[in-house]
């Protein structure tokens, strides 16, 4: 079946370092990929999605792009903010709109 | 904006209990879901319904059952709570069923089961 791989955390960074978080998938068929964040004592807030093969998602300075070659949704931002601490979680979305979710990255940045 | 609620955001209950979870979106979602989130699990899916009066399993429906009588509200029901079932529940709903819809989150319900 369809699912999500990510990097474990906690992954811990200074302010203004660059932040990487991996994500790879194995899916039959097309599916349509999302990066969500979860801020302490809250519900998933969609951060970005992509839908195609080689589409670059992006929101509030973060990116990811979809490559079908390498099966990945790699999350970037090149300076982060002690606010962009949260749980990260990369998701897929079949053809029948069934998701699957990683385990979840936790980030802290530090001032 | 959409807005999905839950109504409790901390629940206790003792083994045995019945729990009722609800959840309720303000923007004429046809799919909603209930998923439990766990330390490094991420979230696993209870169940979902595509539209009024439908459901179905997800990946873990064991000790789970789902009612949805009103498009606008997902019920989730723990018929004989165990402490194995002490989790944050979360619910989502989205406008359709294919792949590029996202998901949206309610704030979840952690429930404690002693």
């Amino acid at each position: 079946g369809d699912s999500v791989t990510q990097m474990e955390g906690p992954v811990t960074l200074s302010e203004e370092a660059f932040l990487t978080i991996n994500c790879t998938y194995t899916a039959t068929g097309y599916p349509s990929l999302f990066w969500y964040v979860q801020y302490p004592g809250e519900g998933l807030q969609l951060l970005l999605k992509a839908t195609k093969a080689d589409d670059k998602g992006s929101n509030k300075g973060f990116e990811a792009t979809y490559r079908k070659e390498t099966t990945s949704f790699h999350l970037e931002k090149g300076s982060v903010q002690v606010s962009d601490s949260a749980v990260y979680f990369c998701a897929l979305s079949d053809s029948w709109g069934k998701f699957q979710f990683g385990a979840g990255t936790q980030v802290v940045v530090t001032p | 904006d959409v807005k999905v609620t839950q109504s409790s955001r901390y629940l206790v209950k003792r083994t045995g209990e019945k729990v009722f979870l609800e959840c309720v979106q303000d923007m004429d979602h046809e799919n909603m879901f209930w998923y439990r989130q766990d330390p490094g699990l991420g979230l696993r899916l209870i169940y979902f319904s595509y539209d009024v009066k439908m459901k179905e399993k997800g990946d873990i429906p064991e000790g789970y059952s789902v009612s949805r009588e009103k498009k606008e509200r997902f019920s989730l029901i723990l018929e004989s709570a165990s402490t194995n079932q002490t989790s944050m529940y979360l619910c989502a709903s989205r406008p359709y069923k294919g792949s590029s819809y996202e998901q949206y989150f309610g704030p979840g319900t952690r429930l404690t089961v002693t």
